[in-house]
């Protein structure tokens, strides 16, 4: 089993539609999870951190659920520029490196 | 103000033949980091450094070397280039442990390499 997990996708929306994305993880010790955006062709780049109770960035929701070890991004009012592919991050087991999920695509359409 | 800077940017070998990359950053950062992205496989973990002198193995640490002489690089070299190692290489670098107080990690261009 992969330590981190998420659905290929591609997610094709509607602009102005909400979309959420899952992940879990494998490792109940991990303490620190994040999103990362990644643009084609082009060099992973932090999106937000997620914590605990939950977090909010704009239209950007993440959620985390430790009990049953799964992580969710919710994009309200999906733009054409949202269109990317969503790396879900966990701290690895030393708490030296990161381990990244395979990603989402997700494609906005007009 | 650089960040993370690669070179080169894009290469192609022949079996067989060795390169190195290079990976610079000047945020005076402790941690840095060797990954590759392939198709479908997200981004895994070569070797990595948590500070001047020392390296580590990551998920992925065959036919590949490293080294960090200098706080500021970090060097990535295949002694001996094969078609399974073509792939998109990637560089990043952390002030420390991955935590939600600093920028889990900052990341380079890429490097698009080729094995023919």
């Amino acid at each position: 089993r992969k330590e981190v997990e998420q659905d290929p996708g591609p997610f094709n929306v509607p602009e102005g539609a909400t979309v959420a994305f899952n992940c879990t993880y494998s490792n109940s010790a991990s303490q620190s999870f994040f999103w990362y955006r990644q643009d084609c062709r082009k060099e992973p780049k932090l999106l937000m951190s997620v914590y605990s109770s939950g977090n909010e960035d704009g239209r950007f929701t993440a959620q985390l659920n430790r009990a049953s070890q799964y992580i969710s991004l919710l994009i309200r009012d999906s733009k054409l520029s949202d269109s990317a592919t969503y790396l879900c991050v966990v701290k690895g087991w030393d708490g030296n490196k990161l381990v990244f999920g395979a990603g989402t695509i997700l494609r906005v359409k007009s | 103000n650089a960040g993370v800077t690669q070179t080169p940017k894009f290469r192609v070998l022949k079996t067989g033949q060795s390169m190195t990359l290079l990976c610079a950053q000047d945020m005076n950062h402790e941690y840095m980091y060797w990954y590759r992205q392939d198709p479908g496989m997200g981004l895994r973990l070569i070797h990595y450094s948590v500070g001047e002198g020392t390296t580590a193995k990551g998920e992925v640490p065959d036919g590949y070397n490293v080294s960090r002489l200098k706080k500021q690089n970090f060097l990535l070299g295949l002694e001996s280039a094969a078609p399974s190692q073509t792939s998109v290489y990637f560089c990043a670098s952390s002030p420390n442990r991955p935590s939600h107080s600093n920028q889990p990690q900052h990341f380079g261009d890429g490097t698009r390499l080729s094995i023919l």
